[in-house]
């Protein structure tokens, strides 16, 4: 069965450093996701991505996060200078349409 | 706030008892799907349910939607020790299904 993929399962990085998340949607899908989950808390939406543009984003989704999907398989959320409230999980979710998403394994992300 | 609420936020059962998580929400939906996350996983899609639906079944899984009361329960059947996680629901709102808005989940516990 197709399934969303994320890379790094874990990601440590330095404070004030860049990060890349990666995901590789299910392949026939057009509706793209990234959320994230502080550790004990809920599943917060962050952005959604259609059409090689941005549908909707957070209050969270500030200028510091940005997504891409540089070709046909990946779908990537850039951290440019990562702050400690920036640790948590960050889940891709893919769609075919704007109903059932599948999400994928997560990264877990550690700013030091 | 929109999202969806699960009802208890903490639930211990025996194995083979039948389990039933509650969740209200305050908006009119497109549908309402729940999730399963194991600890520090990924989230797993369960059920699907849209506003014109009133029940479905999925194995074990029964759930329910009242549109007039706005709550869903979920309902897993002859419990197993597999079964412990926690449960979300996540509302698709209606006319603004770019996102889903998670509750803050219950934490089922099956006792062996």
């Amino acid at each position: 069965e197709p399934e969303v993929t994320q890379t790094p399962s874990h990601q440590v990085t330095q404070m004030g450093q860049e990060v890349i998340l990666r995901c590789v949607p299910i392949s026939n899908h057009l509706y793209f996701y990234w959320y994230r989950q502080i550790l004990g808390q809920k599943v917060e939406f962050l952005v959604s991505f259609y059409n090689n543009e941005i549908s909707e984003k957070s209050e969270i989704f500030d200028d510091q996060f940005s997504v891409e999907r540089p070709d046909g398989s990946n779908f990537t959320l850039k951290i440019r200078s990562t702050k400690l409230e920036d640790s948590a999980m960050y889940f891709c979710a893919s769609s075919v349409s704007r109903h059932e998403q599948y999400f994928g394994p997560g990264t877990r992300l550690t700013v030091t | 706030s929109q999202q969806g609420e699960e009802d208890p936020q903490a639930l211990s059962i025996q194995e083979g008892e039948n389990a039933t998580m509650n969740c209200s929400y305050k908006t009119s939906i497109n549908n309402l799907q729940w999730y399963r996350q194991n600890s520090g996983r990924g989230l797993v899609h369960l059920i699907l349910i849209r506003s014109n639906e009133r029940e479905k079944h999925s194995g074990r899984l029964r759930v329910t939607l009242d549109t007039s009361k706005k709550s869903s329960s979920l309902l897993i059947t002859a419990s197993r020790a597999a079964d412990t996680a926690s449960y979300f629901c996540a509302i698709s709102l209606m006319n603004r299904d770019d996102k889903i808005i998670f509750g803050k989940g219950t934490r089922l516990h099956i006792l062996p």
